[in-house]
Parts: structure tokens; sequence; C-alpha cells
């Protein structure tokens, strides 16, 4: 167990529709990462928030956003949702750089 | 640009038989690189990391890695798999933003 939670494990939606997923963090790490992995795209790096602030932003669609709450929770926003955004979305925490500790992901089918 | 390649797409093991698993890297700084395994349906877990100091590093389950900055390489290592070592790695290298950037992974397959 890395001590990282995300919920769902699982969402079916229709495409159009949003969803949010949701990431607790390891106690004491400040830093969220959220990451998606697609077969197409590979593990991709999508957005990373420090102590309630967005402190880098990667291959992030405008469709998507996220913040990161005053208790550290995150959440990730899909809007719009298509077909090719299907994928497994993981939640990864770290004090600030180098080891990063993953929840078990929530995959996504939009359908 | 900051990149990872990892050209093995699968690799097939015999149970018992040595690994190696290939990473190349491309960043202009002295990289922080890691290695994570990823599980039928699970999370990533981190095998190894290397930041500075003693090239060779030991990890969980009896990985090692060896960092050769003039060959950008971090192969990953194991002398002898075992069937529950069947999984996908992942090679990454820490970006500029201490995000992972990641290589397409390698899909281990272990043969009785």
């Amino acid at each position: 167990d890395s001590g990282v939670t995300q919920t769902p494990k699982h969402l079916i939606t229709a495409t159009g529709q949003r969803v949010t997923l949701r990431c607790s963090p390891r106690s004491g790490d400040l830093s969220v990462y959220w990451y998606q992995q697609s077969l197409d795209q590979g593990l991709q790096f999508l957005i990373q928030y420090y102590n309630g602030e967005e402190r880098a932003k990667g291959n992030i669609l405008e469709r998507f956003s996220a913040q990161q709450f005053p208790d550290l929770h995150s959440e990730l926003n899909l809007s719009s949702l298509e077909l090719g955004d299907s994928a497994l979305y993981f939640c990864a925490s770290s004090v600030l750089s180098g080891e990063a500790f993953f929840g078990q992901g929530t995959r996504l089918t939009v359908v | 640009a900051q990149s990872v390649t990892q050209p093995d797409i699968h690799i097939t093991v015999s149970e018992g038989a040595s690994l190696e698993l290939r990473c190349n890297y491309s960043y202009g700084a002295t990289p922080y690189l890691f290695w994570y395994v990823q599980s039928p349906g699970q999370g990533l877990q981190l095998l190894l990391k290397y930041f500075s100091g003693d090239t060779l590093v030991q990890g969980i389950k009896g990985f090692e890695a060896e960092f050769k900055r003039s060959q950008s390489s971090f192969n990953l290592r194991k002398p002898s798999v075992h069937w529950s070592d069947a999984a996908e790695y992942f090679c990454a290298v820490e970006g500029s933003n201490y995000q992972l950037i990641w290589g397409a992974g390698t899909k281990l397959i272990i043969k009785p």
C-alpha cells in the first residue's frame, strides 16, 4: 500500500459528460501529480500541484482541470469527454521531488 | 528535450534466468533516474532510484540498476527472475519541474 488513495477505481460514462477523480496523497506529502496512461500515448504527465498551488503543467487538455485543496487532497476534472479520453488516470504524491508514490489509479471508460 | 527510451517493448525470459532491461535517457543535467514496475491492473511501484553517488543502485525484489553517464543509460538487472516478476517495467527521469518523464515500458514475460 503506497498510502495514496484514488477514488473511484472504475468509472464508465458517456461522451460529452463530466467526471471528477479524487486523490488523497500520503500523509505529509505536499506535492500531487496527475498522470494519464493510455495504450497509444503511454504514461503522460498532466499536472502538478504543490501545497495548493499549480506548479507544472504537462500534456493536459483545456477540457481538463485540477485543483488541490487546503487538506492537500486533489481532484482532476474531465469535461466534454471523448472516447479518446478513456485511460487509466494515476495520482502520485511526494514530499517535493524524488520518489513519487502512486495510487492504484482510476480506470475511465468513455462510451 | 528530456526523453527516455526503452528499446524493448517485450522481453521473454525463462524462470531462473538473468534479466537486463534497457533504458536510455536524454537530459542536460545530472539526471534523477527511476525504475517502476506495474503489475496487471495495479499502480506503479518504485523499484529503485538513482540520484547521485554509487552508480550501481540496489532496489527491492532483488533488482539493481547501473547508471552509465557515458552511455546515457540506466539498465535494470536481476540475476534470476521469478514468475512473479512478470509485469511491465518503466524507466523514468525526473524533469525540470519534478514531474516524471517516462519510457514506453517493457513488458516482461516469464517462461516456465
